[in-house]
C-alpha cells in the first residue's frame, strides 16, 4: 500500500510561472520529508527537505510547504525555468529506522 | 557529488540466471539502500543496510538478497532472475539521522529476457 502518493503524473507550466507539485502521505509517523529531482538516465538528486516541526522551508526558487493536518506537502518552484523539466519525487521517513518511502513521481515540463 | 558507484550499469540476462549488482561508496556513510524504479510505481525500497552485516527488508524484497561485508560495499543479488525483475536499480547512501538525506548512484539497468 502506497504510503506516499503523487496523484498528478505530469504537469506543464509556462516558463516564468509558478510550478506547484503536490504530495500526500498516509503515515502520521513520518517526520521528515524530501523532494528529489530526476533527469532521464541519471540518479535522483536531492532538492529540498522539511522537518515536521516546520511548515515551510525555502531555498532560492524552491519552497516546500507542509500541512500536517491534511498530511499534505507541496513544492513550489518560482519562477519556473526550462531546466526544471524533470521528474520530481517526494519522499518521507519516520523516526523508526531510516527507511525512505517515495511517491510515484510527477513529470514537470516547463515550456519556453 | 557523493561518491557512489554502481556496477554494472547495464546488464541483459536470461530468466533463471543469478545476477549480482554492486554498490560502492567512498563517503563512509552508515546507511545503504537498494531501490528499483518502475513506471507507475516510482522508487520502491528493496533492502537496506544500517551497518556492516546489518540489513533489513524493504517493500519489495521477495526474490532479492543483499550482503554488506564492508562499509563501502552493498551487494544486491537476484538468485534466479525473472522477467518481473527487469527494472532500473538505484543504490543510495545516507549518513543517517538527523540529516537524513539520501544520495543516489547513477542506476543499473537490468533486462531479464
Amino acid at each position: 500500500d502506497q504510503q506516499v502518493k503523487q496523484n498528478s503524473p505530469s504537469l506543464s507550466v509556462q516558463e516564468g510561472r509558478i510550478s506547484i507539485l503536490n504530495c500526500d502521505y498516509t503515515n502520521s509517523m513520518f517526520d521528515y520529508f524530501l523532494w528529489y529531482k530526476k533527469y532521464p538516465a541519471e540518479g535522483p538528486t536531492f532538492l529540498i527537505s522539511i522537518s515536521s516541526i516546520k511548515d515551510k522551508n525555502e531555498d532560492g526558487r524552491f519552497t516546500v510547504f507542509l500541512n500536517k493536518t491534511a498530511t499534505h506537502l507541496s513544492l513550489h518552484i518560482v519562477p519556473s525555468q526550462p531546466g526544471d523539466s524533470a521528474v520530481y519525487f517526494c519522499a518521507a521517513s519516520g523516526n523508526t529506522g531510516n527507511q525512505f518511502y517515495f511517491g510515484t513521481g510527477t513529470s514537470l515540463t516547463v515550456i519556453p | 557529488d557523493a561518491g557512489i558507484t554502481q556496477s554494472p550499469r547495464h546488464k541483459v540476462t536470461e530468466t533463471g540466471t543469478p545476477v549480482t549488482l554492486r554498490c560502492h561508496q567512498t563517503e563512509n556513510h552508515r546507511y545503504m539502500y537498494w531501490y528499483r524504479q518502475d513506471p507507475g510505481h516510482g522508487l520502491r525500497l528493496i533492502h537496506y543496510s544500517y551497518g556492516v552485516k546489518d540489513t533489513d527488508k524493504g517493500e519489495v524484497s521477495d526474490g532479492y538478497s543483499v550482503s554488506r561485508s564492508k562499509t563501502e560495499d552493498f551487494l544486491l543479488t537476484l538468485e534466479s532472475a525473472t522477467s518481473s525483475q527487469t527494472s532500473v536499480y538505484f543504490c543510495a547512501i545516507s549518513p543517517g539521522p538527523p540529516t537524513g538525506e539520501l544520495f543516489f548512484g547513477e542506476g543499473s539497468r537490468l533486462t531479464v529476457l
